[in-house]
């Protein structure tokens, strides 16, 4: 079974300059997660989608961030303008469904390490 | 007070010995407890997640879970060098099932 996908894997560019991160979950997984995780801390939600629909998005600067998830697959997460504090490794997750139930577990992609100059 | 708390550490356990890391939690009503091992420059990868007071075992790993206590750990038997990774623990809240992590604890095993 394929995992979750992220592509870049890197991006360097400078500030005030947009940048767009893809991830494409695991077959069948309903909610899509993405993530920020700063060196030496845990990872922070930014938002979560049960299929297309954004449900949780409180902690997404959303002066400057956006997200979609078209046909409740593959998701976009887009900076514009990046600022320097915005240098973080961008996750994405996938789950089965927003639940607590057994087996409900979040499965990480490889991540996107972005610098932002 | 932070929800989840781990030691950074780094902890360091000579090869061969039992490696145990700690977490606490804040949130009392908390029912779901992971632990995810990520190495550098890697994604977080799920190793167990506890339900249940009391303890769970999967091969050389054991999770414990004191609800009362409020704090969950990790056992690691027989630690070998490859065990080496920062250890994240995370907890997943009853009002919204939202996963709350904490900052990990890095785990070195000596050789």
């Amino acid at each position: 079974e394929a995992g979750v996908v992220q592509s870049p894997r890197y991006k360097i560019i400078e500030k005030k300059q947009p940048v767009a991160f893809w991830c494409n979950p695991i077959s069948g997984h309903n909610t899509l997660y993405w993530y920020r995780q700063n060196l030496g801390q845990g990872p922070e939600l930014l938002i979560r989608y049960e299929n297309e629909e954004a449900v949780d998005d409180s902690q997404l600067p959303k002066d400057r961030f956006s997200a979609e998830r078209l046909k409740g697959v593959d998701s976009t997460l887009k900076i514009q303008p990046a600022e320097l504090g915005d240098s973080a490794v961008y996750l994405c997750a996938s789950s089965l469904d927003w639940s607590g139930r057994v087996g409900n577990e979040q499965f990480f992609g490889p991540g996107t390490r972005l610098t932002v100059l | 007070q932070k929800e989840v708390e781990q030691n950074s550490g780094p902890l360091s356990v000579p090869e061969g010995a039992i490696a145990s890391l700690n977490c606490t939690y804040s949130d009392r009503g908390s029912q779901s407890f992971f632990w995810y091992r990520q190495y550098s420059g890697k994604s977080p990868e799920l190793i167990m997640f506890i339900y249940s007071n009391g303890d769970k075992e999967d091969g050389r790993f054991t999770a414990q879970l004191n609800k009362a206590s409020q704090y969950v750990s990790l056992l690691i038997r027989d630690s070998q060098p490859s065990d080496s990774a920062t250890y994240l623990c995370a907890v997943r809240k009853d009002s919204n099932y939202q996963l709350i992590w904490g900052a990990g604890t890095k785990l070195i095993i000596k050789p």
